[in-house]
């Protein structure tokens, strides 16, 4: 079955800096791969989708990138704020059978 | 524009009990979505409605869980009988095309947090 791996341990960095989340998917690689951020008590929120024709995707401070070989897509926050604070989502949409499948999520912490 | 909203927002219930959660989602989308999400976990798709009828129901435990989209629109999640691995968060997404398979973005609810003791 598919798998979808994301840092499970939380990411704390500085105000400022860039972070850099990672989302590792095996077998079958996805037409879409989303990310969405996800505050505590709160439903997820969409950021960015990217196609799997598509190697990167930018969008203000957010960047993502897509690596079907690597079977891998990183999530970039640059100047990283504390209100950047919360999980963040991978998800896998298939087109064969319009699943939908998320990752676990990973923890950020930026601190002031 | 109105997000989606679902109701109650907290539930506790004892085991074998059952419980009902309800979902508008977003005037005009099509698609509807339950998820379950257990603590520490991401969320898990149970059912995808398109309209009124079911796209995927895979991961939906059919012996306790049933789920109906009456006129295309607001949709019902029922759970008889819970048990206590049912405790989580239920979200409700919606989305404006025809399936996730567009890669549509998906609005989510606040979800509806059931315990079950």
């Amino acid at each position: 079955s598919q798998k979808i791996e994301q840092n499970s341990e939380a990411l704390n960095i500085q105000e400022g800096k860039t972070a850099t989340l990672t989302c590792n998917y095996t077998n079958y690689s996805p037409a879409y791969l989303q990310w969405y951020r996800q505050d505590p008590g709160r439903g997820p929120v969409f950021l960015l989708l990217i196609r799997e024709n598509e190697k990167e995707k930018r969008k203000e401070r957010l960047k993502v990138t897509f690596d079907t070989t690597l079977k891998q897509s990183l999530f970039h926050i640059t100047a990283s704020q504390p209100a950047d604070s919360a999980t963040y989502l991978c998800a896998l949409l298939y087109t064969g059978g319009f699943k939908t499948i998320f990752g676990a999520g990973t923890r950020l912490f930026v601190k002031a | 524009e109105a997000g989606v909203a679902q109701s109650p927002r907290y539930k506790i219930i004892e085991k074998r009990q059952s419980v009902a959660f309800w979902c508008n989602p977003i005037s005009g989308h099509a698609t509807l979505y339950w998820y379950q999400q257990i603590l520490g976990q991401g969320p898990k798709l149970l059912i995808q409605f398109q309209n009124n009828g079911v796209v995927d129901d895979s991961q939906l435990p059919k012996d306790r869980f049933s789920a109906e989209r009456l006129k295309g629109v607001d949709s019902t999640l029922k759970i008889q009988p819970a048990k206590l691995e049912d405790s989580a968060v239920y979200l409700c997404a919606s989305s404006f095309g025809a399936s996730s398979g567009s890669g549509e973005t998906q609005y989510f609810g606040p979800g509806t947090r059931l315990l079950v003791l």
